[in-house]
């Protein structure tokens, strides 16, 4: 399994406040993704970086931002949460364009 | 906007029957990927197909690339209960390297 570890796994806050997650990897990939996984939505890109301080947004990006200060950290950040965020959020990476994504195991985050 | 439509949403089967999921889409992809995905994990990929009315045989399932690479079908013969899960299919455009991504199917195989 490649080396892709998401923290926290649980998150629970209160609409208003930041929250960060943390995908950390070990494979020195280049490129990584943050998705959230909704119900009858399948998999939807929210940003990605394609190298340290490279990044850019997807289809869903209003109301987060990314930072990639090192290669194996990509971080997603809710400058303040709502309802409408409560999702589970999947970071991937992958080596080179044209090969599969690699995917962690997810932060369920739920904003009340 | 691309789009690629994945049925059905959901299938229960006995243990032993044959299903297949289809995705399928109006534009033309380069590649198309099927991931599997268990709960509590990310999705993991099954295969890629890139070629036209390409074929992939994954021991009981079978991965086809529809000839004008628009869609692409699952085939599962004698499902098991350890096939149970959340399968997706994912399109890489020729226009650029985003992936599209269906909304999945969610399989349970009863035993």
């Amino acid at each position: 399994d490649a080396g892709i570890t998401q923290s926290p796994r649980h998150k629970v806050t209160e609409t208003g406040t930041p929250v960060t997650l943390r995908c950390h990897q070990t494979e020195n990939h280049r490129y990584m993704y943050w998705y959230r996984q909704d119900p009858g939505h399948g998999l939807r890109l929210i940003h990605y970086s394609y190298g340290v301080k490279d990044t850019d947004k997807g289809e869903v990006s209003d109301g987060y931002s990314v930072s990639r200060s090192k290669t194996e950290d990509f971080l997603l950040t809710l400058e303040s949460a709502t309802s409408s965020q409560t999702s589970v959020y999947f970071c991937a990476i992958k080596r080179i364009q044209n090969s599969p994504l690699h995917f962690g195991n997810g932060t369920r985050l739920t904003v009340t | 906007t691309q789009l690629l439509e994945q049925s059905p949403q959901f299938l229960s089967i006995q243990e032993g029957e044959n299903l297949t999921v289809y995705c399928n889409s109006s534009s033309v992809f380069s590649s198309l990927q099927w991931y599997r995905q268990e709960p509590g994990e990310g999705p993991v990929l099954l295969v890629t197909v890139v070629t036209g009315g390409e074929v992939k045989k994954l021991k009981r399932l079978t991965f086809q690339f529809g000839d004008a690479r628009k869609d692409s079908s699952l085939h599962i013969t004698a499902a098991q209960p350890g096939d149970t899960g959340l399968y997706l299919c994912a399109g890489e455009p020729d226009s650029n390297y985003q992936l599209i991504w269906g909304a999945g199917t969610k399989l349970i195989i009863k035993p």
